[in-house]
């Protein structure tokens, strides 16, 4: 069974772009959820989607943003990027709603130049 | 005052000790999740739990929801146990809240 992937694995892009980072889940989860690991600092929820639908997101400014997919793989979309968005971004799974063990993918590196 | 609080920060044993990690939390909880990060990144669940204790190989969790605190132990240590041990809490509307971790180092 293949686990959660994520692509891209790294990410640059200049401050003030736009990135798009991707998620599938480990099939027949439903639940998909995204953190942020910055240099230093622990994980941070950001955002957690089930069924199509944004259940909860973590404190994050707006530009942070995303989307589920009828096949529960995901989309994180961070805008106007800052230096400080640079971080492992982190997704993982998880087969019921909210409440089951999670999955991580190995995640991707972005970087903000 | 941090919502999820861990304990021991750094953490360096002896190969073969037992190792015990604390996780105290202030807020209504539906589910504590012990984590582990290996160097690099890469994040394995070990154990969710709502009550009680859980055990898988040489790992134990237990928790005490009415006194708030969860430990995770690890029986006859080893080198390849050296990892960050995150302790997480997730709320009833799902919110999740992480403790900072705590970085274990088991010497050969």
């Amino acid at each position: 069974e293949a686990g959660v992937t994520q692509s891209p694995t790294h990410l640059i892009k200049t401050r003030g772009q736009q990135a798009t980072l991707r998620c599938s889940p480990i099939s027949g989860h439903t639940s998909v959820y995204w953190y942020q690991q910055a240099l230093g600092l622990g994980l941070q929820f950001l955002l957690w989607y089930d069924e199509g639908e944004e259940r909860n997101r973590g404190n994050f400014p707006p530009r942070f943003s995303g989307r589920q997919f009828p096949n529960y793989s995901s989309e994180l979309n961070v805008n106007a990027l800052e230096l400080e968005d640079s971080a492992l971004y982190l997704c993982a799974s998880s087969l019921i709603q909210g409440f089951g063990g999670y999955t991580f993918g190995s995640g991707t590196r972005l970087t903000v130049v | 005052k941090n919502e999820v609080e861990q304990s021991p920060q750094n953490l360096t044993a002896q190969e073969g000790e037992f190792i015990t990690i604390n996780c105290s939390y202030s807020v209504g909880i539906s589910a504590l999740h012990w984590l582990q990060q290996h160097p690099g990144g890469g994040i394995v669940s070990l154990f969710m739990l709502s009550s009680g204790k859980k055990k898988h190989g040489r790992l134990i969790a237990t928790i005490n929801i009415q006194e708030k605190h969860s430990s995770l132990h690890i029986t006859a240590s080893h080198p390849r146990d050296s990892a960050v041990y995150i302790c997480a809490v997730r709320r009833a509307e799902g919110k999740i809240i992480f403790g900072k971790g705590t970085r274990l180092h088991i010497l050969p």
